[in-house]
């Protein structure tokens, strides 16, 4: 079974500043997804980025970028110019790739990172 | 922008009561999931469908959880004796196809007293 850890309960940033959540995973599997998932208060769970294992690019939406080494397992999320807004449960979780013939349907996600932002 | 929209938004009820939870997928997506969330824990997986059956579980989905498709937009989670452990906030998802990414709903958060 695939697990997901996120070593960093929480972080703390000042606004406009650049902060790095970190995730590292376990799996057998070669073909996969990983995900990082936004929780505002809200609680609703907004997709931020996500990176398919067989692209060695890794990712990048606006502010948003990931480090993703696949010898490592390793897959940290960069959010550059942190803003207000940004304040949130981050989670990073991991789906195999079905097409691959790889088993969940279901997302695997880690514990979390609680980010604030610091005025 | 189509989202996936769930009803109530809370709900809470006495152990041992069944209760119902909705959701409203995208309308042209296949897939769909439920995941729970206790508080304080990590998001965990309990079922996905499609074609009007379970393509998957997982070991928290026992037989106290029942998931139906009742008619062209509706999908829902049934629990049918709660556990004051049922305690959750409970999100829906859907895909438009397996691969692809889900979208998250709103979440329902359930109290059991």
């Amino acid at each position: 079974a695939q697990t997901v850890t996120q070593s960093q309960p929480e972080m703390s940033v000042q606004e406009a500043e650049t902060v790095t959540l970190s995730c590292t995973y376990d799996t057998s599997e070669s073909d996969y997804y990983l995900f990082w998932y936004k929780q505002p208060p809200s609680r609703q769970m907004i997709l931020v980025i996500r990176q398919e294992a067989y692209k060695q690019q890794n990712a990048t939406e606006n502010r948003f970028s990931v480090n993703f080494q696949k010898a490592a397992k390793s897959f940290s999320l960069k959010i550059s110019d942190s803003q207000l807004g940004d304040a949130a449960m981050y989670f990073c979780a991991y789906r195999s790739n079905l097409l691959s013939g790889g088993g969940a349907d279901g997302l695997t996600f880690g514990k979390g990172t609680h980010l604030i932002i610091q005025p | 922008e189509p989202e996936v929209t769930q009803t109530p938004s809370h709900q809470v009820t006495q152990m041992g009561q069944e209760v119902i939870l909705r959701c409203v997928p995208i309308s042209n997506h296949l897939y769909f999931y439920w995941y729970r969330q206790i508080l304080g824990q990590k998001v965990e997986f309990l079922v996905s469908f499609y074609n009007n059956e379970i393509s998957e579980k997982s070991e928290i989905f026992d037989d106290q959880f029942s998931v139906e498709r009742p008619d062209g937009s509706n999908f829902t989670l049934k629990i049918r004796s709660t556990k004051l452990e049922d305690s959750a906030m409970y999100f829906c998802a859907s895909s438009r196809r397996r691969n692809n990414e889900q979208f998250f709903g709103p979440g329902t958060r359930l109290t059991v007293l």
